[in-house]
């Protein structure tokens, strides 16, 4: 059974700051890795989404890695604002279509 | 930009009561999901939907559930005797092939 954590569960960070977010997964024929964004009580933002043959995606701010092998995904968010201040959720698909979600990152930049 | 919407956006029912919670894929969308969120908790897959039927599901989606698309456009999940534990934010996705799945706001659902 596939099982995803991320790592750390909370981040606190100033104004400016780059950071890394990290995945990891327990079975690594997945199909796509996704990354999303949820603001409190709110519904799920996709932000990127991997599929198994790449090993990066790009938008904006945010870059995915992606390391099958090793079962381990990075969110790297470069020069973070107050706005980046939600939870980062990463999940896959491993087979079937059906997310497997990951509990978190919970950031929080102060301005 | 098209987006997957909800409804209601708050549901409080009391045990034991029929619940329908509604969902507005994006309209080229070919597979459909619910998924829910428990407070505090991951979000956890229930069941997904393509070509006018059940594709997967998970152990959660037990008899007490089911999903329908009534017509082009809208995909519903019934909760035909709610219990306490079925409180949780209830989310809808939708996805053309492997492509991304995009969610709707939820519909956070209440059971007393």
């Amino acid at each position: 059974k596939q099982e995803v954590t991320q790592i750390p569960a909370a981040l606190s960070v100033p104004e400016g700051e780059n950071l890394v977010l990290n995945c990891s997964f327990t079975d690594s024929a997945i199909y796509n890795l996704q990354w999303f964004r949820q603001d409190p009580g709110k519904g799920l933002t996709s932000l990127l989404l991997i599929q198994s043959s790449q090993r990066e995606q790009t938008s904006g701010r945010l870059n995915a890695s992606l390391d099958k092998s090793s079962g381990r995904s990075t969110l790297y968010i470069a020069a973070s604002q107050p706005g980046d201040s939600a939870t980062y959720l990463c999940a896959v698909t491993t087979g079937r279509r059906a997310l497997t979600f990951g509990s978190g990152t919970r950031l929080q930049v102060q301005p | 930009e098209p987006e997957v919407t909800q409804t209601p956006s708050h549901q409080v029912t009391q045990m034991g009561q029929e619940v329908i919670l509604r969902c507005v894929p994006i309209s080229n969308h070919l597979y459909f999901y619910w998924y829910r969120q428990i407070l505090g908790q991951k979000v956890e897959f229930l069941v997904s939907f393509y070509n006018n039927e059940i594709s997967e599901k998970s152990e959660i989606f037990d008899d007490q559930f089911s999903v329908e698309r009534p017509d082009g456009s809208n995909f519903t999940l019934k909760i035909r005797s709610t219990k306490l534990e079925d409180s949780a934010m209830y989310f809808c996705a939708s996805q053309v092939y492997t492509y991304e799945q995009y969610f709707g706001p939820g519909t956070r659902l209440t059971v007393t």
